[in-house]
């Protein structure tokens, strides 16, 4: 009965490859997020979807691309991994762009 | 001035204390504000709302003044369980950003 599920939990990975992280919520939310969460514990929004549609945009480099394929859904894809990279990402969900109900995070370190 | 400040912690307190947080915003348009809890390697939930009339859930008291553009947290009577770092955020509007500060650390001591 979880509420928002990520995967994978744990990523690992070389500098330059590509990997996706998937989000899932089955809470009936129209509003779904990716949030970035760094060494410093500074958790900062990425992207927002509402519908499937992309309502914020944040200043994120575009080797980042999420992508919606329905309301339940919200992968984030990621191109040519750097250091920098190295993070927690936190999906989220809201019923009304207001309450965020986060997911359990995805822990990416690049090496 | 960034978006969100916070009390720089950790806040080291014993148990049974009374700790107070609080947390600045420059975003006068800002519609709401709220306070969430993180445990360690986990995700953010949700601790509460903030309303400008102040609201309290059992130990946990929050106020919101807005001319001076901050809200506090109050935690009365702490327990251990209350160890975690805790995250005020706003939100400006529909459409609009949803900004987290940076966080204040708790330990609650035996």
């Amino acid at each position: 009965d979880t509420a928002v599920s990520q995967t994978p939990k744990y990523l690992v990975t070389q500098m330059g490859n590509d990997k996706s992280i998937k989000c899932e919520q089955n809470l009936g939310h129209d509003t779904m997020y990716w949030y970035k969460q760094d060494s410093k514990k500074f958790l900062k929004i990425m992207f927002s979807y509402n519908n499937k549609e992309l309502i914020i945009n944040e200043t994120v480099p575009n080797r980042f691309s999420p992508k919606s394929p329905d309301k339940a859904h919200l992968n984030l894809h990621i191109n040519s991994l750097e250091l920098g990279d190295s993070a927690v990402y936190f999906c989220a969900s809201s019923p009304d762009q207001e309450t965020q109900y986060f997911g359990p995070g995805t822990r990416l370190l690049v090496l | 001035r960034k978006e969100v400040e916070q009390d720089p912690g950790p806040f080291n307190v014993p148990e049974g204390a009374t700790v107070a947080f609080n947390c600045t915003y420059s975003n006068s348009a800002s519609q709401s504000f709220f306070w969430y809890r993180q445990d360690c390697r986990k995700e953010p939930k949700l601790l509460m709302s903030v309303y400008s009339s102040g609201n309290e859930d059992g130990r946990f008291t929050a106020q919101l003044n807005r001319a001076s553009q901050y809200i506090s947290l109050l935690i009365r009577d702490s327990k251990l369980s209350d160890s975690a770092t805790y995250l005020c955020a706003h939100w400006g509007g529909y459409g609009q950003n949803f900004v987290f500060g940076p966080g204040t650390r708790l330990s609650v001591l035996p």
